[in-house]
């Protein structure tokens, strides 16, 4: 079952504009995770934002929380062609043992770069 | 390079046959973590071994089996292959300790069953 559902499915944008990419989630959580994966690659780890948390930073990426809503973005600003992707949340889930690594992922947004 | 090590890269087989999917996590790493992603069921947790033992099961079937071996790597173990089991099989390891970050993932290895 999907945990997370980014929203929107697929984003166009020019290099140089800002994207945003959206994630709700259904269940409480500890923490919520956002992963990048090039076409058929290995998905790459950005940033992880804790329910305790309401905004992180890194680098060129925001990140925001609001559990009340069950609901969290990624910004990634000043995008470039290198940042065309797709960009998945992940949510730790108890079901299978507890441990934080045993993550549902959301469908995934894909982000398209334009030069 | 997420220092994680996965092989082979592709794979094509035919449906009713095994095959032996080959992990290697990064160095330090305990914890390794199967997941399948396929355009259907997109990524979906399948198994979790840490330190040799079985920690948590997710979605895996019946038909398939994994290990972890004293020197960590692991091993995933696809059987009696059906169509419907193409798919990118990924592994991904994490750090020993307190949970500060998110999973090192390989490269994936593509399985096509045809």
């Amino acid at each position: 079952s999907q945990q997370g559902e980014e929203d929107p499915q697929a984003l166009s944008i020019q290099e140089g504009e800002n994207a945003t990419m959206n994630c709700s989630y259904k269940t409480s959580i500890n923490n919520l995770q956002w992963y990048r994966q090039n076409s058929g690659r290995g998905l790459v780890h950005l940033i992880l934002i804790r329910s305790n948390e309401r905004e992180k930073h890194s680098g060129r990426l925001r990140v925001t929380l609001d559990t009340s809503k069950k609901s969290s973005s990624l910004l990634i600003t000043a995008s470039r062609a290198a940042d065309t992707a797709s960009y998945f949340c992940a949510t730790p889930t108890m079901n299978y043992g507890g441990s934080q690594g045993n993550l549902i992922f959301g469908k995934g947004t894909k982000l398209s770069v334009k030069p | 390079d997420s220092g994680v090590t996965q092989t082979p890269k592709h794979l094509i087989t035919a449906t009713g046959q095994r095959v032996t999917l080959r992990c290697s996590p990064r160095s330090g790493d305990l914890s390794v973590y199967w997941y399948q992603q396929s355009l259907d069921q997109g990524l979906q947790f399948l198994i979790q071994y840490y330190n040799g033992e079985e920690r948590a099961k997710g979605n895996i079937l019946e038909r398939f089996s994994a290990q972890q071996f004293p020197d960590l790597h692991s091993e995933l173990n696809l059987s009696s292959l059906e169509l419907g089991d193409s798919a990118l099989y990924f592994c991904a390891s994490s750090s020993p300790g307190r949970w500060i970050g998110g999973l090192f993932f390989g490269e994936g290895s593509r399985l096509t069953v045809l």
